[in-house]
């Protein structure tokens, strides 16, 4: 149980453009997702938390313009970079949980597989 | 002063070895603490969560929680070659949801 996917696993786009990656959550319904970004050799950063049915928050230093958080539903969010650039180049991970069911000895998240973006 | 410090390595043991990853933390708050596994260029999978402080076994993998100290350890017995991957310790707080606070990662190379 608690599977998520992320699609596409892999995506190269050139500068300027936008880019969508999904996070669906296969066996749960994921009350709460999270993106993070991780550069080579790093750990994860988080970069929002999304909510079923309500706007994204950022963490500090996050462009909220560049960076669209859609959780439409719950199984899917979406995260797109808008214009991207090549410093945006790095390695998506999404995670999501279910508010509702977790406790003490099941509150966690369970991770995607990521998403590594190459921005040319 | 990072709120979880967590040495990098990398640690290389050779197979059949006993190994201890650790991280300490600065915010007494922290109640609920992870470790995870990432393979290179996959997604964290969660290997063990401990509630509080005390022990957690699960086969080879037993996880350490020391409150007083600050101190939360993650032992590998009897180590595989399957098990080279980065460790990365995670924190949060209690009271419902509160958002992950990851160590940088351990890599550990085991070699047969």
């Amino acid at each position: 149980g608690a599977v998520v996917s992320q699609h596409p696993s892999w995506v190269i786009c050139k500068s300027g453009t936008s880019v969508k990656i999904e996070c669906r959550s296969l066996d749960f319904q994921a009350t709460t997702m999270f993106w993070y970004r991780q550069f080579p050799k790093q750990s994860l950063m988080l970069m929002a938390t999304s909510n079923e049915g309500s706007k994204a928050t950022y963490e500090q230093g996050v462009e909220k313009d560049k960076f669209l958080i859609n959780h439409a539903s719950l199984t899917l969010s979406t995260l797109t970079v808008t214009s991207a650039h090549p410093e945006d180049s790095s390695f998506y991970i999404c995670s999501a949980r279910d508010l509702r069911t977790s406790g003490p000895s099941t509150d966690t998240q369970y991770f995607g597989p990521g998403t590594r973006l190459t921005v040319l | 002063q990072k709120e979880v410090e967590q040495d990098p390595g990398p640690l290389s043991v050779p197979e059949g070895a006993i190994v201890s990853l650790n991280c300490t933390y600065s915010n007494s708050a922290f109640q609920y603490f992870m470790w995870y596994r990432q393979y290179s260029r996959k997604g964290p999978e969660l290997l063990m969560y401990t509630y509080s402080s005390g022990n957690k076994e699960d086969g080879r993998f037993t996880a350490q929680v020391d409150k007083s100290s600050k101190y939360i350890s993650l032992f590998i017995r009897d180590s595989q070659p399957s098990d080279s991957a980065t460790y990365l310790c995670a924190m949060t707080l209690s009271g419902g949801y509160n958002k992950l606070i990851f160590g940088a990662g351990t890599r550990l190379a085991v070699h047969p």
